[in-house]
């Protein structure tokens, strides 16, 4: 069985404050590692897919890496807006094709 | 960007009620999948659909139908509404040949 843990749970930064938010994931075969971000109250929106230990991926002001056993997204100077969710999900080949997610880091940037 | 719509966005109902969410999508995927969201849990598969002819179970498919009426088009039923089905609906779509899933807006589901 496909399982994501993603810690913290929560975290708060100050404006500027750069830091890392991890999932630790144990599959049979992985096919994907996605990052998602999501608002209150609205549906997670896609940031990025990862398909291979060694791989980085960067929008903005976040960067997502990958080994064979968690991923890291980091944010660097975060800002206000940056505030939000942030899910991590994987699929693999051994289970239904849907995507197994972890419960989120709930990140609060304060101004 | 309304790629993926889902009606009512927000729904209150009585236990023993039929309820059905309906998503529409104009991505022009053939894949589209319904997950459920509680509080503090992670989201969780309940179908899924390769097209018209494909319906799949997820996870936590009891209690749950699905009807795929085209390749735009993928409906979640409760046949009878219980209160612990009450949670955030998510449909998501994906293309043939990525896994990348793209979500909807959610339906907000009360069941009293």
């Amino acid at each position: 069985e496909d399982q994501v843990t993603q810690s913290p749970e929560a975290l708060r930064l100050q404006e500027g404050e750069s830091s890392s938010l991890n999932c630790s994931y144990t599959v049979s075969g992985l096919r994907g590692l996605f990052w998602y971000r999501q608002d209150p109250g609205k549906g997670p929106e896609f940031l990025f897919t990862l398909y291979s230990a060694g791989e980085e991926k960067e929008k903005e002001r976040l960067k997502a890496t990958l080994t064979k056993k968690e991923s890291f997204l980091h944010i660097t100077a975060p800002k206000p807006e940056d505030s939000a969710t942030y899910l991590c999900a994987v699929c693999s080949g051994g289970g239904a094709d849907g995507l197994t997610f972890g419960k989120g880091t709930h990140l609060i940037i304060q101004p | 960007d309304a790629d993926v719509t889902q009606t009512p966005r927000n729904r209150i109902t009585k236990t023993g009620k039929r309820i059905m969410l309906e998503c529409s999508q104009t991505k022009g995927h053939d894949r589209m999948y319904w997950y459920r969201q509680d509080p503090g849990l992670g989201l969780q598969l309940i179908y899924y659909s390769f097209d018209v002819k494909d319906i799949n179970k997820g996870e936590i498919s009891d209690g749950y139908s699905v009807s795929r009426q085209a390749q735009a088009k993928f409906s979640l039923s409760l046949e009878s509404a219980i209160p612990n089905q009450t949670a955030l609906y998510f449909c998501a779509t994906s293309p043939w040949g990525t896994d990348t899933q793209y979500f909807g807006p959610g339906t907000r589901l009360t069941v009293l």
